[in-house]
């Protein structure tokens, strides 16, 4: 089954700065990926989703991702942090070979200094 | 709209006791989930359902028992809870296979096995 990696299970930047968390997947077959969000005592929420066409995927709150088949990764940005974006993210990964099988990475937590 | 709803909120058990936890979504979904999450491993889908009247194995299974006797319900029970069980249960739904159609999550449930 692929999984996914996330690396930094905690990353800190200043409010205005740009965003960075890094997710990789292990996969021969491309495979379809997402990013999930998850604010403190509540459940997750999709902010995006790669499943076919183009690589520059655009989600929720000024969120993109970019899908690199060469580099196995999937990496998810935005421009200037904002002290709302605090939480935990998750990138995601599920099977094509069996569409029920979801694979969560564990998790980055996001820290944004005033 | 309430969306995907989770009782109880929070549960202390003995080891050996057992409990019962009820997942019940508004959305008119097929699909539903249910998943732990633990520190530094993300979400693990314990079972899932496609329909009414169906259930299937997720990646952790054991010492779980799940029915969807109803569309709208997914209970999810424990015989006899294990500290290893201690965790935060999430259920989720979706429309369609999930690759197609974003999870809905609840709040989640914190048990804690004594």
């Amino acid at each position: 089954a692929q999984s996914v990696t996330q690396l930094g299970s905690h990353v800190s930047v200043s409010e205005g700065a740009l965003v960075l968390l890094r997710c990789n997947y292990s996969s021969s077959v491309p495979p379809y990926l997402f990013w999930y969000v998850q604010y403190p005592n509540q459940g997750l929420q999709l902010l995006l989703k790669y499943t076919t066409g183009a690589t520059l995927v655009k989600g929720i709150n000024g969120f993109e991702a970019e899908f690199k088949k060469s580099e196995t990764s999937f990496h998810l940005t935005k421009p200037s942090a904002h002290m709302s974006d605090a939480a935990e993210y998750f990138c995601a990964v599920i099977s094509i070979y069996n569409n029920n099988d979801m694979r969560f990475g564990a998790g980055t937590r996001l820290t944004v200094k005033p | 709209n309430a969306g995907v709803t989770q009782t109880p909120k929070f549960r202390v058990l003995k080891t050996g006791q057992s409990m019962t936890l009820l997942c019940a979504q508004d959305m008119n979904h097929e699909y539903m989930y249910w998943y732990r999450q633990d520190p530094g491993m993300g979400l693990r889908l314990i079972h899932y359902s496609v329909g009414e009247g169906t259930t299937a194995k997720g990646e952790v299974p054991d010492g779980y028992n799940v029915s969807r006797l109803k569309k709208q319900n997914f209970l999810l029970g424990l015989e006899s809870a294990a500290p290893s069980q201690t965790s935060v249960y999430f259920c989720a739904s979706s429309f369609r296979v999930s690759y197609n159609s974003p999870l809905h999550f609840g709040n989640g449930t914190r048990l804690t096995v004594t």
